[in-house]
């Protein structure tokens, strides 16, 4: 199994472009989660899925949309990019509920 | 509104002595937490979780506390060693029905030699 896998790993944005974070897992998990880290403030949730054509909003989801249509992958996209999304990406993924989250590598995103 | 806070940025200690990370939380809701282990450049790794039936859970060299009255929970790694220097997240989750889990800001531990 290859896990939890996001792309890219790195990537630079200028203001108001548009991109979509990739995530997949192999697990066959139903609950994804997309969370951001950055300095000082942890790790924060932006979005969730706990199945197939059902997601709903986390701590910060302002400047974000993810869909859920199928139980493997769980995009996340910046529609016009801004600086405060600079950041550390992370996607999860867990098999039930309140389980314990199984983390992607993360991607870097620097938006200029 | 921090619902989950890690106090500590920063704790430094010897190899084999005990290093004890803290946490406490402020959503009475809360009933499941759970330990993160991060090192540089790579995703968190689960470590450890524990119930709020449960006050104590052990596993290996760690162990949880919490103690819900004070709504503080702390990981104790015993004896401590250089490969556990990373970062430790604690996270909290509340009832049975989302999958959330609200992370604290994170302890950077350094143990060393």
């Amino acid at each position: 199994n290859a896990g939890v896998t996001q792309t890219p790993k790195f990537q630079v944005l200028k203001t108001g472009q548009s991109m979509t974070l990739q995530c997949a897992q192999d697990m066959n998990h139903e609950y994804m989660s997309w969370y951001r880290q950055d300095p000082g403030m942890g790790l924060r949730l932006i979005h969730y899925s706990v199945g197939a054509g059902i997601t709903d909003q986390g701590e910060v989801p302002n400047g974000y949309n993810v869909s859920r249509s199928t139980t493997e992958d769980f995009p996340l996209r910046l529609l016009s990019a801004a600086p405060s999304q600079t950041s550390v990406y992370f996607c999860a993924s867990s098999y039930e509920r309140r389980g314990l989250q199984y983390f992607g590598p993360g991607t870097r995103l620097t938006v200029l | 509104d921090q619902q989950v806070k890690q106090n500590s940025p920063s704790l430094s200690v010897q190899e084999g002595r005990i290093s004890i990370l803290n946490c406490d939380y402020t959503n009475s809701m809360f009933d499941y937490f759970l330990w993160y282990k991060k090192y540089p450049a790579e995703g968190p790794t689960f470590l450890i979780s524990i119930s709020s039936i449960k006050d104590k859970n052990e596993d290996g060299r760690f162990t949880v506390f919490l103690n819900k009255s004070a709504k503080h929970l702390s990981l104790h790694i015993v004896p401590s060693q250089p490969g556990d220097s990373a970062v430790y997240f604690c996270a909290a989750s509340a009832g049975s029905n989302t999958g959330k889990l609200i992370f604290g800001q994170g302890t950077t531990l350094q143990v060393k030699p």
